[in-house]
């Protein structure tokens, strides 16, 4: 069966870096673009960054726009997550998540995140 | 402030019909699909609705998703005490190439 399993959490001081894992396995993962999603204390979903299932592309949200880089090692089913110059707003659950462009779907704006990871706790503190 | 505008809660009472609105712009809802996902309390999300009324396997007909204009619904029919759990929308945003998310409903079940 399909399973996301994140890790590289922990407490980290503001302007340090931190990198987290997905590990990915029950599905062909070079096959599927894949997705950070985080979600801060007692908060909503905010979408974080997209690459594409070659590593050809990638797009981020504005709030972390050039501190972090999304990036996968097919070889390994890894997705990872490079948070540099990190803020206390950067403080967060972040999942893993995996899209789906179906038959009927023929680009990402039609997508949908049909698997998540459990989700890794970033705190970042002083 | 989320780019999608959800209430911030809900609620019925159980074998009631419960809807939770998602308004955007044209940008995002106004020319793409919506998908809708369900977390359940100290749970990572589980979509519920995908292509704005898509139903993956295994979720119950008594949830349904619609889109008219720039808004779109989820709706909970015969509403049970474990459809308690936050219910979020989401839809590509055309003008920055990213996902956005709603702030999220909560859904209690008095």
């Amino acid at each position: 069966q399909v399973q996301l399993v994140e890790s590289g959490g922990g407490v980290v001081q503001p302007g340090r870096s931190l990198r987290l894992s997905c590990a990915a396995s029950g599905f062909t993962f070079s096959s599927f673009g894949m997705h950070w999603v985080r979600q801060a204390p007692g908060k909503g979903l905010e979408w974080v960054a997209v690459i594409w299932y070659d590593g050809s592309k990638q797009y981020y949200a504005d709030s972390v726009k050039g501190r972090f880089i999304i990036s996968r090692d097919n070889s390994k089913n890894t997705l990872y997550l490079q948070m540099n110059s990190l803020r206390g707003e950067d403080t967060a659950v972040y999942f893993c998540a995996r899209d789906i462009w179906d038959k009927y779907c023929s680009d990402i704006s039609c997508a949908h995140f049909d698997y998540w990871g459990q989700g890794n706790l970033v705190t970042v503190s002083s | 402030q989320s780019v999608l505008t959800q209430p911030p809660s809900a609620s019925g009472t159980p074998g009631q019909r419960v809807t939770i609105s998602c308004s955007g712009s044209n940008s995002n809802i106004g020319s793409n699909t919506v998908n809708w996902y369900q977390q359940l309390p100290g749970t990572a999300p589980k979509v519920l609705i995908y292509r704005n009324n898509q139903r993956p396997s295994g979720v119950p007909d008594r949830f349904s998703g619609s889109k008219s204009g720039t808004s779109a619904s989820l709706a909970i029919s015969g509403l049970q005490s474990e459809d308690e759990a936050d219910y979020h929308c989401a839809a590509w945003e055309d003008s920055l190439n990213a996902w956005v998310f709603g702030g999220g409903t909560k859904v209690t079940v008095l």
